[in-house]
């Protein structure tokens, strides 16, 4: 597709159940961030990734939260044992080129995730 | 640690009424600033890039500039279309790939 890709758009989940979100980014795109939005909130970071790995998570706020990218191009970000405090927009983005230079992010239109 | 301020929360404008807002920083290296706009239910939109202090630039109506410690993002004679959330993330000099974003600022332009 023409632009970044994330599925699904919608999930509500119970307390205590992983859930996975995926994202496509744009074709050629080197470098793919996650980041999250919480209602009225600004965006906050979570993981960068330059082809297949990681040089920077720092954002993941805790063990529950780990991701990974494969082939250099789909992401998958897996939240375990959800809690309430997990609900949130979670927004993809990718860029040409990351690192020193990051230059424009391309985002998707985000994962809204309830946990009840 | 780094901070992004923007201000004001909200802006409610008549349509021709020329306004700015504001975006202040701490970082102990500027690497960019950038500006997005995100409409309800979408992610954000790349609307520009500044690297230095003095640097400007010009997209229809919006208009960004660059000091030391603070960007400005001026809307000029604003249009329904442009209500939006307008958002300010900085890179550190120290950061590889991380932005930091501001909380953003919510504009509603009345006809």
């Amino acid at each position: 597709g023409a632009g970044v890709s994330q599925s699904p758009s919608n999930k509500v989940t119970e307390k205590g159940k992983d859930v996975e979100l995926r994202c496509d980014p744009i074709s050629g795109h080197t470098a793919l961030y996650w980041y999250r939005q919480s209602l009225g909130q600004g965006l906050e970071f979570l993981i960068y990734f330059q082809g297949n790995s990681a040089p920077d998570k720092s954002g993941l706020p805790s063990d529950r939260f780990s991701a990974e990218r494969t082939g250099g191009s789909v992401s998958t970000l897996t939240i375990q044992r959800t809690q309430q405090e997990d609900s949130a927009v979670y927004l993809c983005a990718s860029s040409l080129r990351g690192g020193a230079n990051t230059g424009e992010l391309f985002f998707g239109e985000g994962s809204r995730l309830t946990v009840l | 640690e780094d901070q992004v301020t923007q201000s004001p929360e909200a802006l409610r404008l008549q349509e021709g009424e020329s306004s700015s807002l504001n975006c202040s920083y701490t970082v102990s290296g500027l690497r960019g600033l950038f500006w997005y706009r995100q409409d309800p239910g979408k992610g954000p939109e790349f609307l520009f890039t500044l690297y230095s202090a003095g640097e400007e630039k010009e997209k229809e109506r919006l208009k960004a500039t660059l000091t030391k410690k603070e960007s400005f993002l001026h809307i000029t004679a604003p249009k329904p279309e442009d209500s939006a959330t307008y958002l300010c993330a900085v890179q550190d000099e120290g950061s590889w790939g991380k932005l930091q974003f501001g909380a953003g600022t919510q504009v509603v332009v009345t006809p």
